[in-house]
């Protein structure tokens, strides 16, 4: 098992620049989430999706923050314009509901500079 | 809203000198109880899974517990490579989403 799998690891950006960063969750999970995580704010949800459909986005920042899930191997996290306190590391995770189940397995996460 | 608070935020400990993270919470209506342990660079690794009060798990040299207000996470006889951040999240039985605690980091010393 490949567990989840993150792309870019590492991305460095200008203000105003266009991110893209990309997740391929396990496969056969149904249950897709991104989180964001910060000295400051510690890890938080952003958003997350099950069979492809957003669940909740409440915690997508504005936006400039947009995600999409178009099959079930693959999701992005765009942020378009980009700002420096978009700075942080961005990590994926995916889960399946097995009987009462539901562990999330993260991906390695992106670390996004933006200056 | 669900509440999760870590203690203490670092601990530092000579190998072999045993010791104790806290996670309190607030949840409405409890689904499960996760700890996470994060190295440095990377993301989180999930070790445990609690449901009930009163439930207990081990691996290796940690063990969790899980009270109605609480959850402790055991370090039992520790050694360097146990040095890591460790997360506390709960989810809702109403809801599939985590929500995390500031992390304890913790520093084993040889």
């Amino acid at each position: 098992d490949a567990g989840v799998i993150q792309s870019p690891r590492h991305e460095v950006t200008e203000m105003g620049q266009e991110v893209t960063l990309r997740c391929k969750p396990i496969s056969g999970h149904d249950y897709l989430f991104w989180y964001r995580q910060t000295m400051m704010r510690g890890l938080e949800l952003l958003i997350y999706f099950n069979n492809n459909v957003p669940i909740d986005d409440s915690g997508m920042p504005e936006d400039r923050f947009s995600a999409k899930m178009p099959n079930a191997s693959f999701s992005t996290l765009k942020i378009q314009p980009s700002e420096p306190r978009d700075s942080a590391v961005y990590f994926c995770a995916s889960s399946s509901r097995t009987g009462f189940t539901d562990t999330q397995y993260f991906g390695p996460g992106t670390r996004l500079t933006v200056l | 809203e669900d509440q999760v608070t870590q203690s203490p935020e670092a601990l530092r400990l000579q190998e072999g000198e045993s010791s104790s993270l806290n996670c309190s919470y607030t949840v409405s209506g409890l689904r499960g109880l996760f700890w996470y342990r994060q190295d440095p660079g990377k993301g989180p690794e999930f070790l445990f899974t609690l449901y009930s009060a009163g439930e207990e798990k081990e691996k290796e040299r940690l063990k969790a517990t899980l009270t109605k207000k609480e959850s402790f996470l055991h370090i039992t006889a520790p050694k360097p490579e146990d040095s890591a951040t460790y997360l506390c999240a709960v989810q809702a039985r109403s809801d599939y989403k985590l929500s995390f605690g500031a992390g304890t980091t913790v520093t084993v010393r040889a």
